[in-house]
């Protein structure tokens, strides 16, 4: 099955700064590569995917790159904002009708302000 | 667009005792719908899915079951809770048709076992 693994675990930034979450997967069957963002005691919701088709998606201050080849996909968030603190997690999943994904272990973003 | 609703929204449950969480969804019809845990400071592990009423797929083995008696409910259920099945158990259904592999999560049950 698909292993996904996300670094670093915790990111401290400063206000303004950019921050960069790592993923990577092992099934080459997947091609859909989502991120969530969850807020403390909240549901994690999505703020960016990307598919195989495609090598860099941007959505304001926020982009995501995929590399096929090495198999892993990153998360970039730029000019950074203590409302941008909270856990994100990265997915992958394969165009199935089952629509399965699995997610990596999530990373702890802080935004210092 | 659909609107799960999961209760109860906290559950404080002895070692051993049963358990049933429920979910339901509006605004879809047949649905996929999903079982995450959260443990403590940790990711999420796909529990149960169904793609259909009586169709449960088991991801991990563990003393946990799923039904989906309807289309659109989805419960979990355990005999005898352990200590290690406590955590932030989430319902979830795709984002929408044009999104079939995106997860749509509900507000999630909150399960303390002591």
């Amino acid at each position: 099955g698909e292993n996904v693994e996300q670094h670093p675990s915790t990111l401290s930034v400063q206000e303004g700064d950019s921050a960069v979450i790592k993923c990577t997967y092992s099934d080459s069957a997947s091609n859909y590569f989502p991120w969530y963002k969850q807020e403390l005691g909240k549901r994690p919701q999505l703020i960016i995917d990307i598919r195989s088709n495609v090598g860099e998606k941007k959505d304001q201050r926020i982009a995501v790159t995929l590399n096929k080849t090495a198999k892993h996909f990153s998360l970039h968030i730029t000019e950074t904002q203590p409302e941008d603190s909270a856990v994100y997690f990265c997915a992958a999943s394969p165009n199935t009708n089952a629509g399965k994904s699995t997610f990596g272990d999530g990373t702890t973003l802080t935004v210092k302000p | 667009s659909q609107t799960i609703h999961q209760w109860p929204a906290t559950l404080v449950q002895p070692v051993g005792s049963p358990l049933s969480l429920e979910c339901t969804v509006e605004g879809t019809s047949n649905p996929n719908l999903y079982w995450y845990r959260q443990a403590a400071g940790r990711g999420l592990q796909l529990l149960f899915y169904s793609v259909g009423i009586g169709q449960i797929s088991s991801e991990v083995p563990q003393n946990l079951s799923a039904s989906r008696p309807q289309d659109r409910q989805f419960i979990l259920s355990s005999k005898k809770l352990l200590l290690s099945d406590s955590g932030f158990y989430l319902c979830a259904c795709p984002r929408g048709s044009g999104s079939p592999n995106t997860q749509y999560f509900g507000p999630g049950t909150r399960l303390t076992v002591l």
